[in-house]
């Protein structure tokens, strides 16, 4: 899998849009998009994923730049249930490869 | 629909003692996997299912652990002898078959159980 390189914390207001970039340079042309969120004390939740095209749903919007090397991940109107350790996963579409690998993340901090 | 259920949620051993986990994933899903999660990092594939079949068991420590999908439904992950190095969440997750030449669909998560070995 590809490699993403995320900001390890940033903090947003409550209310506010909050904008989660994403680093994913050596990405290959069958390899999605994913992005991931753990809230204290659960297990990962997913959010969205996209190939190419931007996508958006209830949760997020994903914004993937034209040579899909970065992505940003928005959610519109943080609230404070969204504070949360943020994954940005590259994930091959692979008969011999589609395993789900995680980083680090981002830990995002929502502060009223 | 209801999520994947894990048991126990907690579960404190002695090292060398032995320890099982279940999950119970998504009806339907044919793909089950089970994640390590020490404290501060991401979840780590210990082994990857489809059915009852062992997709990708490369990160499983052979030696002391074991898991299995009877009838390619529910699954339990055992540990034996625990180590101290083995405290942490263990995660399991699920997906269902997208159908031939499509592998991505999104992965759903138990709460896990949190194991420590004292």
């Amino acid at each position: 899998d590809a490699k993403t390189t995320q900001p390890t914390s940033m903090d947003c207001a409550e209310g506010r849009a909050a904008n989660l970039p994403c680093n994913h340079s050596t990405i290959s042309g069958n390899e999605y998009v994913y992005w991931y969120r753990q809230i204290h004390s659960q297990g990962p939740q997913y959010i969205i994923h996209g190939l190419k095209n931007n996508e958006t749903n209830e949760m997020a919007s994903l914004i993937i730049t034209e040579d899909r090397k970065s992505s940003t991940l928005i959610l519109p109107h943080a609230t404070l249930r969204d504070t949360a350790v943020y994954y940005c996963i590259v994930r091959a579409d692979s008969v011999n490869d589609y395993k789900l690998s995680f980083g680090a993340g981002t830990t995002v901090t929502v502060r009223a | 629909e209801a999520g994947v259920a894990q048991s126990p949620r907690y579960k404190i051993i002695e090292k060398r003692q032995s320890v099982a986990f279940w999950c119970n994933p998504i009806s339907g899903h044919a793909t089950l996997y089970w994640y390590q999660q020490i404290l501060g990092q991401g979840p780590k594939l210990l082994i990857q299912f489809q059915n009852n079949g062992v997709v990708d068991d490369s990160q499983l420590p052979k030696d002391r652990f074991s898991a299995e999908r009877l009838k390619g439904v529910d699954s339990t992950l055992k540990i034996q002898p625990a180590k101290l190095e083995d405290s942490a969440v263990y995660l399991c997750a699920s997906s269902r078959w997208s159908g031939v030449g499509r592998y991505n669909s999104p992965l759903h998560f138990g709460n896990g159980t949190r194991l420590t070995v004292t």
